[in-house]
């Protein structure tokens, strides 16, 4: 079955504790991205990956880490977590962006962290 | 840059009522639209699509028309279920990313 898997889907750390989050996609897909999604805020972006050791900032990097690997996996690292990343966190893969009809991004069910 | 504005919620219908869900958008080029819908507890799911202008996307009974004269792509069902109830987010493709909307929570009353 095709799909993108997160793990954990809950987690509750306190202030400063490094944590990971992992994403791994079975569809060979080249674009990878992290999202969180915030009341009032919808989804904004993290960081995204073109493909293998290409990795980007989206909209609000601050705070967090990625790495591309490998195609399918694509981890999201905060390195010393704060209370203002309490949020729940989505990755998403696409075969690729910006070419119409291949724009689809398939998502993980979501981690919801809170960071006390 | 790209950026989407979609109707406030939440909205609230009777079931078998017609709906509109509003989305605007502001882009350079010629982005392709989405709309997808997150039911509770889990991740968003494309529910249809638009990739050039006058195109129409369709899926589940919802229709949505790509208008690059006014900038939109209104999510439209003629007859809502309780199932349909969720959260609907806009978005566009552009600059290498996908841009959403804040999302339109949607509650059906049976």
């Amino acid at each position: 079955e095709a799909q993108v898997t997160q793990n954990p889907r809950y987690l509750i750390t306190v202030t400063g504790k490094k944590l990971t989050v992992t994403c791994s996609q079975n569809m060979n897909h080249e674009y990878m991205s992290w999202y969180r999604q915030d009341p009032g805020l919808g989804l904004r972006q993290i960081y995204y990956s073109m493909n293998v050791e290409v990795t980007d900032k989206g909209d609000v990097p601050e705070g967090y880490k990625v790495s591309r690997k490998e195609k399918r996996n694509f981890p999201l690292i905060l390195e010393s977590p704060s209370p203002n990343q309490t949020s729940l966190y989505f990755c998403a893969s696409s075969p690729s962006l910006g070419q119409g009809a291949r724009d689809i991004q398939y998502f993980g069910a979501g981690t919801r962290l809170s960071v006390l | 840059g790209n950026s989407v504005t979609q109707m406030e919620g939440p909205v609230t219908l009777s079931e078998e009522a017609f709906l509109t869900i509003n989305c605007t958008y502001t882009a350079t080029g010629y982005p392709s639209l989405f709309w997808y819908v997150q039911y509770p507890g889990e991740g968003l799911q494309l529910l249809l699509k638009a990739t050039k202008a006058d195109d129409k996307g369709s899926n589940k009974g919802f229709e949505a028309t790509y208008r690059k004269e006014t900038t939109s792509f209104h999510l439209e069902k003629g007859s809502v279920q309780v199932s349909d109830s969720a959260v609907y987010f806009c978005a566009l493709t552009g600059n290498e990313k996908l841009t959403f909307g804040t999302g339109t929570r949607l509650t059906i009353i049976p």
